[in-house]
C-alpha cells in the first residue's frame, strides 16, 4: 500500500499566483514525520520544511506554509506568490519509528512549472 | 560547512560492467541513507548506515548491490554485473541522530547502455 500520495502530477501557475501542493500519508505508528523536499533540475533534493506527529499548529515561514491535519491524514504545503525559481519537482515524505530507522518514504512529487 | 557530497556526478557503463559510488556525508553525520531514484518517481530507501554498521539493507534490489562504511564516515555502493534497469540517479543522505532531518547531496546519474 503506498504510504504517501501525491495526487497531482504537474501543477502549472502563472508568476505571483498561490499554490497548494496536496499530500496524503499512511502510518500507524503514533510517532512519525512529515518533510516536503524540493527538486530543482539540478537534480539535488532540497529541504523545506519539517514537522512531527504531535505538533498540529501550522506555521508560515516566508512564502511557504503548510497545514498539517491529523485527522485527514494529510500534509499540505502553500507557496506564496510564487516566482520563477519555485519551478521544481516537490516530494512529500513520511519517516516512522517503527522499526524503520526513520528512513523516508516519498510520495512521487509534484512537478510545479511557474510561468513568468 | 560543507554539504554532503558525491562522486561521480555522471557515470556511464556498459551492461555488466561493476561501478563504485562515493558518499562524503556531512561531518558528524551519524547516520546514512542511499536511496535509487528511477525517471518520474520519488527515491526509494536502499540502505541504512549508523556509524560503519550497516543496519538495514532491506532495499537493495539484488545481490548485485552492495553498500560498505568502514570508518563510519564515507560511504560506497557498488554494484556488480550492471543491468539496464540499474539505471537511476543514486542518493545519498545523512543526518545527525535518530529522528532528525535527512540532507541529500546531488546524487549519481547512472546510465546502463
Amino acid at each position: 500500500a503506498q504510504k504517501v500520495t501525491q495526487a497531482q502530477t504537474e501543477i502549472s501557475v502563472v508568476e505571483k499566483e498561490d499554490v497548494t501542493l496536496d499530500c496524503v500519508y499512511e502510518t500507524r505508528d503514533t510517532t512519525y514525520y512529515l518533510f516536503w523536499y524540493k527538486q530543482p533540475p539540478s537534480g539535488e533534493l532540497v529541504f523545506l520544511i519539517r514537522r512531527n506527529s504531535f505538533d498540529e499548529q501550522n506555521e508560515i515561514s516566508g512564502r511557504y506554509s503548510w497545514n498539517f491535519q491529523k485527522s485527514t491524514s494529510s500534509f499540505n504545503f502553500t507557496i506564496t506568490a510564487s516566482q520563477v525559481v519555485d519551478s521544481a519537482v516537490y516530494f512529500c515524505a513520511l519517516s516512522e519509528k517503527g522499526g524503520s530507522n526513520y528512513k523516508l518514504t516519498f510520495g512521487k512529487g509534484t512537478l510545479l512549472t511557474v510561468n513568468p | 560547512g560543507a554539504g554532503v557530497s558525491q562522486s561521480p556526478r555522471y557515470k556511464v557503463a556498459k551492461r555488466g560492467q561493476d561501478v563504485a559510488l562515493r558518499c562524503d556525508p556531512i561531518s558528524g553525520h551519524v547516520s546514512l541513507f542511499w536511496y535509487q531514484q528511477a525517471l518520474g518517481q520519488g527515491p526509494e530507501f536502499l540502505t541504512y548506515f549508523q556509524n560503519e554498521a550497516q543496519l538495514d539493507k532491506s532495499g537493495l534490489p539484488s545481490d548485485r548491490f552492495f553498500a560498505e562504511r568502514p570508518e563510519g564516515s564515507v560511504s560506497t555502493l557498488k554494484i556488480q554485473r550492471t543491468q539496464q534497469e540499474d539505471s537511476a540517479v543514486y542518493l545519498c543522505a545523512s543526518r545527525v541522530g535518530a529522528a532528525d532531518t535527512q540532507y541529500f547531496g546531488p546524487g549519481t546519474r547512472l546510465t546502463v547502455l
